[in-house]
């Protein structure tokens, strides 16, 4: 059973750089698109941006100035870094992995963690 | 970017259908996806590529998608249904959208 846990700081001063991490457990990191998703508080879902296992990614043109994804393989895991955070920004933040290629869903998500930008 | 728009509320009587829709410009044209979640919980997908249901999501729940509106569909809804559902398709500069998400109540 494939598991996904993000991992990060929850608290983060504004103007500064989020930054979070998704460790993938129970199977493989490759050969999958991985997204990151956030939800503010009452709020819908809004993609990030994903990151293939090649080192190719797709950002959402709103945030695409501020975002930066990585990916490890060695390690099972992906990176989210987003710079110049204001109050916008706080939000629970989900990993998820994209099934069936470019256009599948996303099958696997993790629990989410909350991010709050404050001083 | 696109588009999609699905109604903010759904009512429905246990044993009844539900029916939530999310419009989008010729949505027909492309796989739609469908997410539960419910309060502090990790959204869970129901419906793929339109109208296929992974493993353990049981039958009551379709899908349908053709011209500008996909539909979801949950019959015999259940007190345990109650929950977000979102749409969600991929646009053709391969970003993620999602539909501002509907929020079904069990009456």
């Amino acid at each position: 059973q494939v598991q996904l846990q993000e991992s990060g700081p929850g608290l983060v001063k504004p103007s500064e750089t989020l930054s979070l991490t998704c460790t993938v457990s129970g199977g493989s990191i490759s050969s999958y698109y991985w997204s990151w998703i956030r939800q503010p508080a009452g709020k819908g879902l809004e993609w990030i941006g994903r990151i293939y296992t090649s080192g190719s990614t797709n950002y959402n043109p709103s945030l695409k100035s501020r975002v930066t994804m990585s990916v490890d393989t060695s390690k099972n895991q992906f990176s989210l870094k987003l710079s110049s955070v204001t109050a916008a920004d706080t939000a629970v933040y989900y990993c998820a992995r994209g099934w069936f290629g470019e256009l599948g869903p996303f099958d696997y998500w993790g629990q989410g963690t909350l991010v709050t930008v404050s001083s | 970017s696109y588009v999609l728009t699905q109604p903010p509320s759904v009512s429905v009587a246990p044993g009844q259908t539900a029916r939530i829709t999310c419009g989008g410009n010729n949505i027909g044209s492309k796989s739609v996806h469908w997410y539960q979640q419910k309060p502090g919980q990790a959204p869970v997908l129901v419906v793929y590529d339109d109208s296929d249901r992974p493993s353990g999501i049981p039958e009551r729940f379709s899908g349908s998608n053709s011209g500008n509106t996909a539909t979801l569909t949950i019959s015999r809804v259940e007190a345990g249904d109650e929950a977000d559902y979102y749409c969600q398709v991929w646009d053709s500069s391969s970003e993620g959208v999602f539909g501002g998400g509907t929020k079904l109540t069990v009456l």
